[in-house]
């Protein structure tokens, strides 16, 4: 089955410095990778996601690349804001009908943005 | 569309006792998904099922555990003769059939086991 492995673990940048978290995958067939941001005590939300066909995705301050080759893909912030201090993880998807939908989740980076 | 709608947020069971934990899915969201998420890490897969049938039950532990998503009602999560080890958060997700995109996660079941 799939296995996805994040870096790094904890990651402490300065307001308004970038940060950037790297993701790989195991599964070649993996098609869908998104990132969800989690706040303490809440729910994982969906911030930006990539669909293999595509090599980079960016949405305001939020950027993600994947080397399909080299099965990664990375989550690049700029110009952080101490608002974006949350743990964030990375996932992939079969995204099939035949039940490899399923979301494979590293295990999470946690974002400190010091003021 | 009130989202995905988790009961109760937080549960409080004895060693021994069952914990029932409820997912009802967004309107039109005919798959659910459930993910168990332990103290300072990710979120790992347990079961994924559409109405009346499991899909995918890969990540369920082969004991105690259980999970239903009957015709009308929302889905169930049951853990038997809870453990401390069951301490966790469990979060359901849910989405259209075949579009993991459109998933949606609930705010989660805190259960915790004393």
């Amino acid at each position: 089955g799939e296995n996805v492995e994040q870096h790094p673990s904890t990651l402490s940048v300065q307001e308004g410095d970038s940060a950037v978290i790297k993701c790989t995958y195991s599964d070649s067939a993996s098609n869908y990778f998104p990132w969800y941001k989690q706040e303490l005590g809440k729910r994982p939300q969906l911030i930006i996601d990539i669909r293999s066909n595509v090599g980079e995705k960016k949405d305001q301050r939020i950027a993600v690349t994947l080397n399909k080759t080299a099965k990664h893909f990375s989550l690049h912030i700029t110009e952080t804001q101490p608002e974006d201090s949350a743990v964030y993880f990375c996932a992939a998807s079969g995204g099939g009908w035949s039940g490899s939908e399923k979301l494979v989740f590293g295990k999470g980076t946690k974002l400190t943005v010091n003021p | 569309n009130a989202g995905v709608m988790q009961n109760p947020r937080h549960l409080v069971r004895r060693r021994g006792q069952e914990a029932r934990l409820r997912c009802s899915p967004m309107k039109g969201h005919s798959h659910v998904y459930w993910y168990r998420q332990l103290p300072e890490e990710g979120l790992k897969f347990m079961v994924y099922l559409q109405k009346e049938n499991i899909i995918d039950e890969s990540g369920m532990p082969k004991e105690r555990f259980s999970a239903e998503f009957p015709k009308e009602g929302p889905s169930i999560l049951r853990i038997q003769q809870v453990v401390r080890g069951d301490s966790a958060a469990y979060f359901c997700a849910s989405s259209p059939a075949g579009q993991i995109s459109e998933a949606f996660f609930g705010q989660g079941t805190r259960l915790t086991v004393v």
